[in-house]
């Protein structure tokens, strides 16, 4: 079964700290990983993926296969970061998968304070 | 070019009306869902269609129908509304099911059912 936990349901830092947004997953094969973003008022859009390796808004996310963790990071907060952010796997053609449908966590409240 | 657009925005239901939830793309985008996002739940999946004619269920299908008539339209209906499905709804779509192809949400439904 496909799983994302993300074990914090609210995240409060001050400008300028450095955040980490924690996800782990469960998922039997090799997985393809996503962090959606949604800011006040506005629609949930794609951060950044795994496959990309990629800095985005200063953002990166790292896949560790062994600890299968997908946290992200941001060396300096900002107030304009504060936003709900999801974790997102998506599994591939093999048993127990949907068809490549993505599985979300709960998703983490981060609130960055001036 | 609209991306994905949803209507209403808002709703108020009383219990055992039905209704009809309506999500376009102007994306020529194979891939729609959608999605109901609670308190503490994340985003979870209701049904899903990988293209014209094409659905299937998701996590959460009961109490929901969809149809995928024409590739641009995936319209959500509810038989019966009931307390428990009072929430906000999400439409998605994607190019295609693979790993490179992000989704794209819409604005969102705040239906509530009284």
């Amino acid at each position: 079964a496909q799983r994302v936990t993300q074990p914090e349901k609210l995240l409060s830092v001050f400008k300028g700290a450095p955040v980490e947004l924690k996800c782990n997953y469960s998922y039997s094969g090799s997985p393809e990983l996503f962090w959606y973003v949604q800011y006040s008022r506005q629609r949930l859009q794609l951060l950044l993926r795994h496959i990309s390796r990629e800095s985005i808004k200063g953002f990166t996310a790292d896949l560790n296969k062994g600890e299968t963790s997908f946290h992200l990071k941001k060396p300096f907060a900002q107030e304009e970061d504060s936003a709900m952010y999801y974790c997102a796997l998506r599994g591939g053609w093999d048993r127990g998968s949907t068809l490549g449908r993505l599985y979300f966590g709960r998703g983490t409240q981060l609130t960055v304070w001036p | 070019n609209a991306g994905v657009t949803q209507t209403p925005k808002f709703q108020v239901l009383k219990t055992g009306q039905s209704m009809t939830l309506q999500c376009a793309q102007d994306m020529n985008h194979e891939y729609m869902s959608w999605y109901r996002q609670d308190p503490g739940m994340g985003l979870r999946l209701i049904h899903y269609s990988v293209g014209a004619g094409i659905t299937d269920q998701g996590e959460v299908p009961n109490g929901y129908n969809v149809s995928r008539s024409t590739t641009e339209d995936f319209p959500l209906r509810l038989l019966s509304a009931a307390p428990s499905q009072t929430s906000v709804y999400f439409c998605a779509s994607s190019y295609s099911i693979s790993s490179s192809s992000p989704l794209h949400f819409g604005n969102g439904t705040r239906l509530t059912v009284t």
